[in-house]
């Protein structure tokens, strides 16, 4: 039973343009999100999160969005950049339950052409 | 800091055999997980930890041993490896009252 899923296992885009990256959830009981990256041969690195009391939180070029009904949060990077390419994992958390524990999804591998 | 720490970055087994996975943190961060990561799984908790002395179960725990004697160490044990083991396995510490986790770069290990 997957409680995160990200529907996408691949996206292409070209630099410059839009990536948007979906995330679907569906324990009602999470409520923080997290978008980490991963390169090749490295460690996921922390990206950006949102707690369930928003509904948008942006940093820079990153933008997370939240839709709560749903259960759907999206990541948004504008303009994308070749160093952008990488795998990245949505993750959640119910604060009010088992330590924090973060539950992943699969990965959306993000490749940005120049 | 250096952050977390992993060793080995590379590890072959036979079957049967038995090996230590080396995780090491300079945050003083109180807590502490492994996770897997295998091709199209995604990230899946092993076991973890919430401070020196107490460790509990994670997602996917069988065949795999812990233990957290200081804030800075938690090793993670193959008992006997199988081929099922064959994965990348990712160390991860945080504060208490943070989401945000941060990662060791990872240990590959292959079981033949």
């Amino acid at each position: 039973d997957q409680q995160v899923k990200q529907n996408s296992p691949s996206l292409s885009v070209q630099e410059g343009r839009i990536s948007i990256l979906n995330c679907d959830y569906t324990n009602s009981m999470f409520d923080y999100f997290l978008w980490y990256k991963k390169y090749p041969a490295e460690g996921p690195t922390f990206l950006i999160s949102i707690s369930s009391i928003k509904d948008k939180n942006e940093d820079g070029r990153f933008t997370v969005f939240l839709n709560k009904s749903a259960k759907h949060l999206s990541l948004h990077i504008v303009p994308s950049q070749p160093g952008d390419s990488a795998v990245y994992f949505c993750a959640a958390s119910n604060s009010g339950g088992s330590n924090y524990k973060l539950t992943f999804g699969k990965g959306t591998l993000l490749t940005v052409n120049p | 800091n250096a952050g977390v720490t992993q060793t080995p970055k590379f590890q072959v087994l036979k079957t049967g055999q038995s090996m230590t996975l080396q995780c090491a943190q300079d945050m003083n961060h109180e807590y502490m997980s492994w996770y897997r990561q295998d091709p199209g799984m995604g990230l899946r908790l092993i076991h973890y930890s919430v401070g020196a002395g107490i460790t509990d179960q994670g997602e996917v725990p069988n065949g795999y041993n812990v233990s957290r004697s200081t804030t800075e160490d938690f090793p993670l044990r193959l008992l006997s490896a199988a081929p099922s083991q064959t994965s990348v396995y990712f160390c991860a510490s945080r504060q208490r009252e943070s989401y945000e986790q941060y990662f060791g770069p990872g240990t590959r290990l292959t079981v033949t």
